[in-house]
């Protein structure tokens, strides 16, 4: 499967603790972008790389979030000290620049209890 | 603030109808108008897309009409099919597609025979 993959699928933490999600995009894919999406509302953005460069972070991602994305392929997302309102879908995307479509991940689901 | 509004939150059709989803945009600096569907799980896939160069594009049984001057714009799925079932997302993005998407709240889509 070439799409874009993300780890884990699930995961399950308690307040306070510390979580990091891996998105792979498709290879190739110059662009990365990761969003937000709560039960029963659209994906929100969060923030984009092109390459390894991150180019615009939602004013949503506070200084508890930060994303990387080292090489430019894959990029990781941690959330330091998670809290309740944290418990969401994480979707990750990519693009080939200047190609417009985002490809979706198929999302790490965050419980934070 | 919501800057995409979509409506209805769900909908009912009879397999054989048509379905139809409004959305409604505020910032006209978005030229890039995408439906995504997601299935329960997955992570939004794109449909169909169109910019504000032209009124309508028709992909198979799936149409987009758009109407700059209202900054409204709809999908319409022609012969629905149980298939169909899903959630359906407008989308807004500036720089043709290159930046973020911003997404509506979604559409519950059920198709019953």
């Amino acid at each position: 499967d070439t799409g874009v993959s993300q780890n884990p699928r699930h995961k399950i933490t308690k307040r306070g603790q510390n979580v990091t999600f891996r998105c792979d995009p498709i290879s190739e894919h110059n662009r990365l972008y990761w969003y937000r999406q709560t039960l029963g509302q659209g994906p929100e953005f969060l923030t984009y790389f092109q390459n390894e460069a991150q180019l615009e972070k939602s004013r949503l991602l506070s200084d508890r979030f930060s994303a990387e994305r080292p090489k430019g392929s894959f990029s990781t997302l941690e959330i330091q000290r998670t809290e309740q309102g944290d418990s969401a879908m994480y979707l990750c995307a990519s693009s080939l620049w200047p190609q417009e479509t985002q490809y979706f991940g198929p999302g790490t689901r965050l419980l934070v209890l | 603030q919501q800057q995409v509004k979509q409506s209805p939150q769900s909908l009912i059709v009879q397999k054989g109808g048509i379905s139809i989803i409004n959305c409604a945009y505020e910032n006209t600096a978005f030229d890039y108008f995408p439906w995504y569907q997601q299935f329960p799980g997955k992570g939004p896939a794109l449909l169909i897309a169109i910019r504000p160069d032209v009124s309508e594009k028709k992909e198979g049984r799936f149409t987009i009409s758009f109407n700059k001057s209202a900054k409204q714009f709809s999908l319409h799925i022609m012969d629905s099919q149980p298939g169909d079932s899903a959630t359906y997302f407008c989308a807004a993005s500036k720089n043709f597609g290159n930046e973020k998407l911003t997404f509506g709240t979604g559409t519950r889509l059920t198709i019953i025979p």
